[in-house]
């Protein structure tokens, strides 16, 4: 196991609703990334977060949102929920920017229906 | 143009065979190579970086050209363990890309 954790494990909301996914990170890893995996496509980045600052971001719109806490836990929040929103949604921590191996949580599987 | 492609599959092989997975990029500035696998419903896991001198992890053999922008991972004497879905990944400062996978299926 990477030590990543991911909370909720499934969620079922409805479109133009917000949800809040958590992550909480390896010791010691200052980085978390967030992926969006819809079924049958690979990861897509959202952002990545360093010591508490976003440092990175994909194409995705503003309702995606981020934070990241002083013990390295991170949040994503998404606001007004469509129906393409329902994917996967992965974190990904590593001790570092430029740390090559990230280690991916489990995952959080969101149906907005 | 997807910025990291790779081979669609599926890939169905019968135990012991070798199979080979190809990748391509298109950003020259990419930094970082690694192949993930990924299990049905579960996390990417790291498989193995790629280097340019090519490296080697018991039954995988990774290639990097990066003439080519090219990227390839060869399974040797496959077992129905290997049965998942292989991603390729760029790294640009500290950025990953995915590519969208490629499914092999082992079967007895």
């Amino acid at each position: 196991e990477t030590g990543v954790t991911q909370s909720p494990t499934h969620l079922i909301k409805t479109r133009g609703q917000q949800v809040t996914l958590r992550c909480s990170s390896q010791s010691g890893h200052n980085t978390v990334s967030w992926y969006q995996q819809a079924l049958g496509q690979g990861p897509q980045f959202i952002f990545q977060y360093y010591r508490e600052e976003e440092n990175g971001r994909g194409n995705f719109p503003p309702r995606f949102s981020g934070l990241q806490f002083p013990n390295y836990s991170s949040e994503l929040n998404v606001n007004a929920l469509e129906l393409d929103d329902s994917a996967l949604y992965l974190c990904a921590t590593r001790p570092g920017t430029e740390a090559r191996e990230q280690y991916f949580g489990p995952g959080t599987r969101l149906t907005v229906t | 143009r997807k910025e990291v492609e790779q081979d669609p599959g599926p890939f169905n092989v019968p135990e012991g065979a070798t199979v080979a997975f190809n990748c391509t990029y298109s950003n020259s500035a990419s930094q970082s190579f690694f192949w993930y696998r990924q299990d049905c419903r579960k996390e990417p896991k790291l498989l193995m970086s790629v280097y340019s001198s090519g490296n080697e992890d018991g039954r995988f053999t990774a290639q990097l050209n990066r003439a080519s922008q090219y990227i390839s991972l060869l399974i040797r004497d496959s077992k129905l363990s290997d049965s998942a879905t292989y991603l390729c990944v760029v790294n640009i400062k500290g950025k990953s890309t995915f590519g969208d996978g490629t499914t092999l299926t082992v079967k007895p």
